[in-house]
């Protein structure tokens, strides 16, 4: 079965300072990634997504995500937060094999401090 | 503009009740799916259609009933026998089972 882990519900950084959040993953197959951010009260948004192409995923709104097999990780990166990237961040996975269902992790909270 | 709709945006339902979420696509997705989002446990799945007049059971679908009798339309309905429904529901479509899916802004239901 797969699924994902997001290390830290809770994430604060300062405005300007690098945001690096962290998803782990466990599939036995190639899997398909995805980052969504959340604001308060609304929809999911695609951030980005990794589907075996290159492993450098660029995003909207500045963010990036390496795929490293190795590591069966997909952590999300910006070099410079902003007060407006403050919200709630899922990673998922589909791993094409069997149900091709969207498993998501439980999510981190950024919070950006000024 | 092509996205999701869902409506309403707040639902109040007394103990007892079903009641029905509605999600629209224009995307021309041939795939939709319904999720529940609690606090600090993610989105898990409820329901997913891969086409017209087809659907699958999700993680959670006990107490929870779909129907998809058109392409855009995908209803979902809390039953009484849902012991638990307040919850913040959101509805998603996709092109395929491996595209990225895209969310509607979601149904907050409080059992009152």
């Amino acid at each position: 079965a797969q699924s994902v882990t997001q290390l830290g519900s809770h994430v604060s950084v300062s405005e300007g300072a690098l945001v690096l959040l962290r998803c782990n993953y466990s599939s036995s197959v190639p899997p398909y990634l995805f980052w969504y951010v959340q604001y308060p009260n609304q929809g999911l948004q695609l951030l980005l997504k990794y589907t075996s192409a290159a492993t450098l995923v660029k995003g909207i709104n500045g963010f990036e995500a390496e795929f490293k097999k190795s590591e069966t990780s997909f952590h999300l990166t910006k070099p410079s937060a902003h007060m407006s990237d403050a919200a709630e961040y899922f990673c998922a996975v589909i791993t094409g094999a069997g149900s091709y269902q969207l498993t998501f992790g439980k999510g981190t909270k950024l919070s950006v401090i000024p | 503009d092509g996205g999701i709709t869902q409506s309403p945006k707040y639902l109040f339902r007394k103990e007892g009740q079903n009641v029905t979420l509605s999600c629209e696509q224009n995307l021309n997705h041939d795939a939709m799916y319904w999720y529940r989002q609690d606090p600090g446990q993610g989105l898990r799945l409820i329901y997913y259609s891969q086409i017209v007049n087809d659907f699958q059971k999700g993680d959670i679908a006990e107490g929870y009933s779909v129907s998809r009798e058109k392409k855009e339309s995908f209803p979902l309905t809390v039953t009484s026998a849902q012991k638990n429904p307040t919850a913040f529901y959101l509805c998603a479509s996709s092109l395929d089972r491996v595209a990225e899916q895209f969310f509607g802004p979601g149904t907050r239901l409080t059992v009152l």
